[in-house]
């Protein structure tokens, strides 16, 4: 079966710092995708992540451990229009499984 | 850049009424993928398909069924629309690399659906 937990809401002060945690249990896992929506929008891609350890892209940061089934998203230097929901989602030969998303929400 | 286009952006139908959402992508993706969008419910997966004439269950595919008739174009259709069945519909594509899974998905603009 294929299970993805993540968290449902967050919210976070502009400027900071965020980290977005996901927990997995797939069978036939390959990789971890990151996507960020943005209201009425449709998903669009952040991060893959196939070995251990963290991936840096800008702001935006992801990691993996195959052996815990875990990841999570880093968001740096924080700012409105980051205001979204990030959906983790867990990719097998073929086909992905998505979490619900957390909706994040940057404050002033 | 990819591009993966869906028929219709709003749709309003009548309860029986046979539905059909259409997609077509640009880049010759094996894989297309129909998934609704349900607040706390998050995406699932409908049907995928890996190659023409190909279809593929996914989680929830009771009230729908599919066509790959070509490589581009993969759809969705309603047999009899019901109100259960109003939701968001994102058609997704993706590519298959051997022995590492696959591309990232694309996905279209998304076809909000009311079955009224």
């Amino acid at each position: 079966g294929q299970n993805i937990d993540q968290p449902t809401e967050m919210t976070a002060t502009e400027g900071a710092i965020v980290q977005i945690n996901c927990t997995y249990q797939t069978s036939g896992f390959n990789g971890l995708f990151w996507y960020q929506q943005h209201a009425g929008e449709a998903p669009t891609f952040l991060s893959y992540n196939v070995l251990d350890g963290l991936e840096e892209k800008g702001r935006f940061s992801s990691f993996l451990s195959r052996s815990k089934g875990y990841s999570y998203l880093l968001l740096k230097e924080l700012q409105m229009k980051d205001s979204a929901s990030y959906l983790c989602a867990a990719g097998g030969y073929q086909k992905v499984t998505f979490g619900i998303g957390t909706k994040l929400q940057v404050i002033p | 850049d990819v591009k993966v286009t869906q028929s219709s952006r709003y749709l309003v139908k009548r309860t029986g009424e046979k539905v059909f959402l259409e997609c077509v992508q640009d880049m010759d993706h094996e894989n297309m993928f129909w998934y609704r969008q349900d607040p706390g419910l998050g995406l699932r997966l409908i049907y995928f398909s890996y190659d023409v004439k190909m279809k593929e269950k996914g989680d929830i595919p009771e009230g729908y069924s599919v066509s790959r008739e070509k490589k581009e174009r993969f759809s969705l259709i309603l047999e009899s629309a019901s109100t259960n069945q109003t939701s968001m519909y994102l058609c997704a594509s993706s590519q298959t690399r051997q022995g590492s899974g696959d591309t990232e998905a694309f996905f279209g603009q998304g076809t909000r659906l009311t079955v009224v």
